[in-house]
């Protein structure tokens, strides 16, 4: 049973620290997502890639957030400074990439940032 | 960007059906609708997709009128395991504009 993983499931870390949340996409997925949900936003997009490169980060705060893909098995997602109005649940999800292909959404990390 | 409009909440019980509506009155010709559920604690779920007329699975049904400015998700008898937040997503090739989701809550 194929699943997208993340890592870790829980951060807690302290304002201005910097976090890095790791994502494996299913194999054999060439579309990577990143997004970020909140009570107050619900489901924000923040970047997404398509063979490893970045399609869109313009949901993403350019001057703290940074989004790569090492390679076609790892996504990470960093935040340096951290600042506690990132405190969210991130989601990385991993499709197809055929046009709007079915998303599959890992577990989610929840960061919190005191 | 198309943007999706849905009701914040929905209640029903359990056996009846379902119908989530959702806007998106910017749809561009390329763009597809999707529909995720999302259960606590867990990653959204694909339910259906559809571009245009009607769409049928196992699970779900999807209509789409014919100038695609809004769809609606019909979910057949519901169970108490329906309870979940559903978000109606409008997709294209380079553009993705979730919903703010629709709480729907079975009761017995």
């Amino acid at each position: 049973d194929a699943r997208v993983t993340q890592t870790p499931r829980h951060k807690v870390t302290e304002m201005g620290q910097e976090v890095t949340m790791r994502c494996q996409p299913i194999l054999g997925h060439n579309t990577v997502f990143w997004y970020r949900q909140t009570m107050m936003q619900g489901l924000e997009l923040l970047a997404y890639f398509r063979n490893r490169a970045p399609l869109d980060d313009s949901g993403m705060p350019k001057d703290r957030f940074s989004a790569e893909m090492p390679d076609a098995t790892l996504a990470t997602l960093k935040i340096q400074p951290s600042e506690p109005r990132d405190s969210a649940v991130y989601f990385c999800a991993s499709g197809l990439g055929a046009g709007a292909d079915e998303q599959y959404f890992g577990p989610g990390t929840r960061l919190t940032v005191t | 960007l198309a943007k999706t409009t849905q009701p914040i909440s929905m209640d029903s019980y359990e056996g009846q059906e379902v119908n989530i509506t959702c806007s998106h009155n910017n749809i561009a010709t390329n763009d597809y609708i999707t529909w995720y559920q999302q259960f606590p604690s867990q990653g959204p779920r694909f339910i259906i997709q559809g571009y245009k007329t009607k769409v049928t699975n196992e699970v779900a049904s999807l209509f789409i009128p014919a100038d695609r400015k809004s769809s609606t998700l019909s979910l057949p008898r519901v169970s108490l395991s329906d309870t979940a937040v559903y978000y109606c997503l409008v997709e294209g090739y380079s553009t993705l504009t979730f919903g703010k989701g629709t709480m729907l809550l079975v009761s017995p």
